[in-house]
């Protein structure tokens, strides 16, 4: 049964500054990869999707990797800011469903 | 750019008492999700849909939902007898293949009382 963790669960950061969010999945079967945005009592917004036969994906100051062998995906933000204060969730398709199953989230603070 | 609505956006309902919660997809899109969230708690998987049937579903999707297409935009889902614990965020999402990218409407609140 596939499983997704994320860590830290929580992270503060001065603006300005570049950091990683984690994502480990338990089965490397896992097929796509998905990177979300929830702002809090909102919808969740589609930020990178990473195929299974790609290793990272940029859009902006975000780029996501994917290593199936290692169980893990991470997302590297640059040069932060207040507005991307926000939860960031981590979901894999599993092997042979087309349903999403979502990492417990990191809620990252970009401090002024 | 194309999105994904929802409505309503906030429910209350008294225990017992059956909810429809009311999505519109992507429109060309053609797989459909029901996920909820429980405050502080996962994003969890409900059911997905294609072709007009169920295509999967999860242990919580019990006898007490159901899901409807009922025309060639919207996509429901119908609780039979609320109870407590049903309380929750539930997100309608789509995507235009399987294993593609989903896109998520912005959620119904339910509060069951």
């Amino acid at each position: 049964k596939q499983e997704v963790t994320q860590i830290p669960a929580a992270l503060s950061v001065p603006e300005g500054e570049n950091l990683v969010l984690n994502c480990s999945f338990t089965d490397s079967a896992i097929y796509n990869l998905q990177w979300f945005r929830q702002d809090p009592g909102k919808g969740l917004t589609s930020l990178l999707l990473i195929q299974s036969s790609q290793r990272e994906q940029t859009s902006g100051r975000l780029n996501a990797s994917l290593d199936k062998s290692s169980g893990r995906s991470t997302l590297y933000i640059a040069a932060s800011q207040p507005g991307d204060s926000a939860t960031y969730l981590c979901a894999g398709y599993g092997g042979a469903t087309n349903k999403l199953i979502f990492g417990t989230g990191t809620l990252l603070a970009v401090q002024p | 750019e194309p999105e994904v609505t929802q409505t309503p956006s906030h429910q209350v309902t008294q225990m017992g008492q059956e909810v429809i919660l009311r999505c519109v997809p992507i429109s060309n899109h053609l797989y459909f999700y029901w996920y909820r969230q429980i405050l502080g708690q996962k994003v969890e998987f409900l059911v997905s849909f294609y072709n007009n049937e169920i295509s999967e579903k999860s242990e919580i999707f019990d006898d007490q939902f159901s899901v409807e297409r009922p025309d060639g935009s919207n996509f429901t889902l119908k609780i039979r007898s609320t109870k407590l614990e049903d309380s929750a965020m539930y997100f309608c999402a789509s995507s235009d293949f399987g294993v593609n990218e989903q896109y998520f409407g912005p959620g119904t609140r339910l509060t069951v009382t």
